[in-house]
């Protein structure tokens, strides 16, 4: 159980294109999914925490209209980098977690991760 | 482990012993820790967790202590295998409620030597 998927695992794309990166809880539904950034060797970084149904929160220093977030269902997420450039290369990581109140509702299970490149 | 700029600390042990990896956290309001193992070019995944009313978890040769004290936490990794190699993170709750946002430790590296 507490299986989450990510859709790329990889992209590579010019600059000045943008970007979507899908976060889906496969066998849970997830009232939270939290979007992290990591570079080589580096820890996790939230960038944003996304609620179903609400406005993601964003972490102070990232620009909510360069990090798209849609939390349209409880099983699904989405992260857009719109008019991306060479910095915004990195490897992004979604996570979950269950329904308030459950088992489940304080561990993040995260995705395998989305490799970015931009050229 | 802490670690010092971008590098990552390290722990390199000899497969079979055992493996002590250290964490210091940062927020005496914490009440709930876990550890992850990402391996290179993964996703992190959840090894153990423990809440702030224990000192002691274990779980398949895995133990983690928790002192509040000194807001120390440590993964005991017992017989350490090559597969154990990976970057271990430990990650602190620092909100209750309804937000569960977690902050992250610097990592450890772990090398296990056939």
């Amino acid at each position: 159980g507490a299986v989450v998927s990510q859709h790329p695992s990889r992209v590579i794309c010019k600059s000045g294109t943008s970007v979507k990166i899908e976060c889906r809880s496969l066998d849970f539904q997830a009232t939270t999914m939290f979007w992290y950034r990591q570079f080589p060797k580096q820890s996790l970084m939230l960038m944003a925490t996304s609620n179903e149904g609400s406005k993601a929160t964003y972490e102070q220093g990232v620009e909510k209209d360069k990090f798209l977030i849609n939390h349209a269902s409880l099983t699904l997420s989405t992260l857009t980098v719109t008019s991306a450039h060479p910095e915004d290369s990195s490897f992004y990581i979604c996570s979950a977690t269950g329904t308030s109140g459950g088992e489940m509702a304080d561990t993040q299970y995260f995705g395998p991760g989305t490799r970015l490149t931009v050229l | 482990g802490e670690s010092v700029g971008l590098h990552l600390p390290t722990l390199s042990v000899q497969e079979g012993d055992n493996s002590i990896i250290n964490c210091a956290y940062s927020n005496s309001a914490s009440d709930y820790f876990i550890w992850y193992k990402q391996e290179s070019g993964k996703g992190p995944q959840f090894i153990i967790d423990i809440r702030s009313n224990m000192d002691k978890r274990q779980g398949q040769r895995v133990t983690v202590l928790l002192n509040k004290t000194v807001k120390h936490l440590s993964l005991q990794i017992a017989a350490t295998q090559p597969g154990d190699s990976a970057v271990y993170f430990c990650a602190e709750n620092l909100s209750g409620g309804s937000n569960y946002k977690l902050t992250f430790g610097k990592g450890t590296l772990l090398t296990v030597n056939p």
